[in-house]
């Protein structure tokens, strides 16, 4: 069974522009998270979907980021534009259930360089 | 203050010796504690997962909460080179479980 995967591996784009990054679950996880780790920060929580809602959004730091989840199956999260504060890497997650009755699965993160 | 702490390291021991990692906490409201492991270049992986306070074992790890003090503990006995890792203790509430609170994590290397 494949694990979370998430595109691209690393990015690195100027300050201003846009950036897609993607994350595809593992399959018949309805459950899926974003975290990011910032430089010298500790991994924080982003956002929470269940299929293709929104469970809880709190983390997300501005209108500058967007996720989304079509079709409740893989996701996308768009940063625009893009400031040098959003330097760091980007972890998807996708559970079964929710976290605290099984077990989250994370994907290997995109490191996403804003110069 | 920061709502876990945890001593980033790094810390280097011999290969077979026991591991000592540790955690504090100030959010009473944590009934998920868990201990994660990354390698570099690698997402964090589930070691092992406690619900409220206790102990538990799988093999060579054992974790300990102890929510009275706010301190949780991973214990690594017969050490391996290829423990050496990232250790992230994380923990989150019932009511918001999906928000998982990470400490910045101990760097661990283990030395043939």
């Amino acid at each position: 069974e494949a694990g979370v995967t998430q595109f691209p591996s690393h990015s690195v784009i100027e300050k201003g522009q846009t950036v897609t990054l993607r994350c595809d679950p593992i399959s018949g996880h309805d459950n899926l998270y974003w975290y990011r780790r910032v430089m010298g920060k500790e991994i924080k929580f982003l956002l929470h979907f269940v299929k293709e809602s929104k469970q809880d959004e709190s983390g997300m730091p501005n209108n500058r980021f967007l996720a989304e989840r079509t079709g409740g199956t893989y996701s996308t999260l768009k940063v625009q534009p893009a400031e040098l504060e959003d330097s760091g890497v980007y972890f998807c997650a996708s559970s079964r259930l929710r976290i605290g009755r099984t077990e989250a699965f994370f994907g290997q993160g995109t490191r996403l360089t804003v110069v | 203050q920061k709502e876990v702490e945890q001593d980033p390291g790094p810390l280097s021991v011999p290969e077979g010796a026991i591991v000592s990692l540790n955690c504090t906490y100030s959010n009473s409201a944590f009934q998920y504690f868990m201990w994660y492991r990354q390698y570099s270049r690698k997402g964090p992986e589930l070691l092992m997962y406690t619900y409220s306070s206790g102990n538990k074992e799988d093999g060579r790890f054992t974790a300990q909460v102890d929510k009275s003090s706010k301190y949780i503990s991973l214990f690594i006995r017969d050490s391996q080179p290829s423990d050496s890792a990232t250790y992230l203790c994380a923990m989150s509430t019932v009511s918001s479980a999906s928000k998982i609170i990470f400490g910045s994590g101990t760097r661990l290397s283990i030395r043939p």
